[in-house]
């Protein structure tokens, strides 16, 4: 069964608006990451949050953590066009015994010039 | 190198037919990862290599996906007999450790006709 879990599957938005994007996930976690899609190829690595850690910013993204409700959320500021993309997040699962991340659906952004 | 190589880009192959897919890490990464991606679907993981074991190879679908590391270094994943349910993108991925966020290659999209 899936791990994390992206919610909205998709989203659009107009440039300049924020876009939020939710993580939820099963099992006790080391770290969350968030990783961004172009065009279906590589994923870029975003941001990594820590288990101790609640938020976490850089530049226009501001990440959170609430592991009591086991759920993450990623906020685009000022979108832009260009981060119109798909984005993941990913957990590293504790005491899985593998040292892997486990990735979700994705959350679809269109940024509507 | 200055990221995750990985070749060929794409890949047409006729069912039955052996492929094998290349990767090149970041010089120095340890760990290196290789996910699949059907079309609109999420990450599924694969195997994981640290340094030249694999200790995890439990996302590897059948017994006709192989894959190897040598030198701590290059990775090649081996699909025998490949099947129409094989297309997908062949993503792979290098860390420092396996505590940090992964670099990723642009992939290789096979299609077995």
């Amino acid at each position: 069964s899936q791990q994390g879990e992206e919610d909205p599957q998709a989203l659009s938005i107009q440039e300049g608006e924020n876009a939020t994007m939710n993580c939820s996930y099963k099992t006790s976690i080391n770290n969350l990451q968030w990783y961004r899609q172009n065009s279906g190829r590589g994923l870029v690595h975003l941001i990594l949050i820590r288990s101790n850690e609640r938020e976490k910013h850089s530049g226009r993204l501001r990440v959170t953590l609430d592991t009591s409700k086991k759920s993450s959320s990623l906020l685009i500021t000022a979108s832009r066009a260009a981060d119109t993309a798909s984005y993941f997040c990913a957990t590293d699962v504790t005491g899985a015994g593998s040292y892997q991340l486990t990735f979700g659906k994705g959350t679809k952004l269109s940024v509507i010039p | 190198g200055a990221g995750v190589s990985q070749s060929p880009s794409n890949k047409v192959t006729e069912k039955g037919k052996d492929v094998e897919l290349r990767c090149d890490p970041i010089s120095g990464h340890t760990a290196l990862y290789w996910y699949r991606q059907s079309l609109g679907q999420g990450l599924e993981f694969l195997i994981y290599f640290q340094g030249n074991s694999a200790p995890d190879k439990s996302g590897l679908p059948s017994d006709r996906f192989s894959a190897e590391r040598t030198g701590g270094s290059v990775s090649t994943l081996t699909i025998q007999r490949t099947q129409q349910e094989d297309s997908a993108v062949y993503l792979c991925a290098s860390s420092l450790t396996v505590i940090y966020g992964y670099t990723f290659g642009s992939g290789t999209r096979l299609t077995v006709v």
